[in-house]
């Protein structure tokens, strides 16, 4: 069970708009501690999309954007496409025995 | 550009020892923190843990009696040893960078990944 929860999935069709929600605790995004999330398409690593829970790395489309509000994130994806489909997981630092560096379960996209 | 290429044996049997290299190119490995990741086969990513080009480590609590990461600055790679490994060892490893230790860092880049498989 991950420190960080994320649905297991969520669908959307072209052009719609998409959110992935993150919650963690008071030892993790609750203490102030930033998210970052990444997109890893099938079968290669993953990638950085977003880090300190609202900024985009250059290269990545403006359509991907994060929030951060308590103990949750989000991330949200608007005119969704098709190859947006991928999974995505969130990422913070947990100060409890944890593990430190801790990612969420991982959210699967899927564009209908 | 960084780049960072994992390399090492595909298959490790039940009680061995895990080893994996970390190649960095396009950059040095000074002034940077050097991680693990892995990723069993449809599942979610777990930190294993990291080296600063110091030579200081931190490790995942739950790994930490068997794991070892180490740094060869003459030859820009970090190492990983995972000991007395089981089948639920299997998993995608990755090597990754981070800028600074501060949480307001990420993972990045990351290197493609190699599947370690744990069998007899």
């Amino acid at each position: 069970q991950s420190v960080l929860t994320q649905p297991p999935s969520v669908s959307g069709a072209p052009g719609q708009r998409v959110t992935i929600s993150c919650t963690g605790s008071s030892s993790n995004i609750g203490t102030g501690y930033d998210v970052h999330w990444y997109q890893q398409l099938p079968g290669t690593a993953p990638k950085l999309l977003i880090y300190a829970n609202t900024n985009r790395p250059s290269g990545v489309p403006d359509r991907f954007s994060g929030s951060k509000s308590g103990t949750s994130a989000s991330l949200a994806i608007t005119g969704l496409q098709a190859e947006d489909e991928a999974d995505y997981y969130c990422q913070s630092y947990d100060n409890s025995l944890s593990g430190n560096w801790v990612f969420g379960g991982g959210t699967k996209l899927t564009v209908l | 550009q960084v780049q960072l290429q994992e390399s090492g044996p595909g298959l490790v049997k039940p009680s061995e020892t895990l080893s994996l290299t970390c190649t960095v190119s396009g950059g040095y490995v000074n002034n940077y923190y050097w991680s693990w990741i892995r990723q069993p086969p449809g599942k979610g990513l777990e930190w294993i843990g990291y080296i600063y080009y110091s030579g200081s480590t931190t490790y995942n609590p739950s790994l930490k009696s068997r794991v070892t990461i180490s740094l060869d600055t003459s030859k820009n790679q970090f190492s990983l040893k995972l000991s007395s490994v089981t089948a639920a060892d299997t998993a995608v490893y990755y090597c990754a960078r981070r800028t600074s230790n501060s949480a307001s860092f990420p993972f990045d880049p990351w290197g493609q990944g190699t599947l370690v498989t744990v069998s007899s």
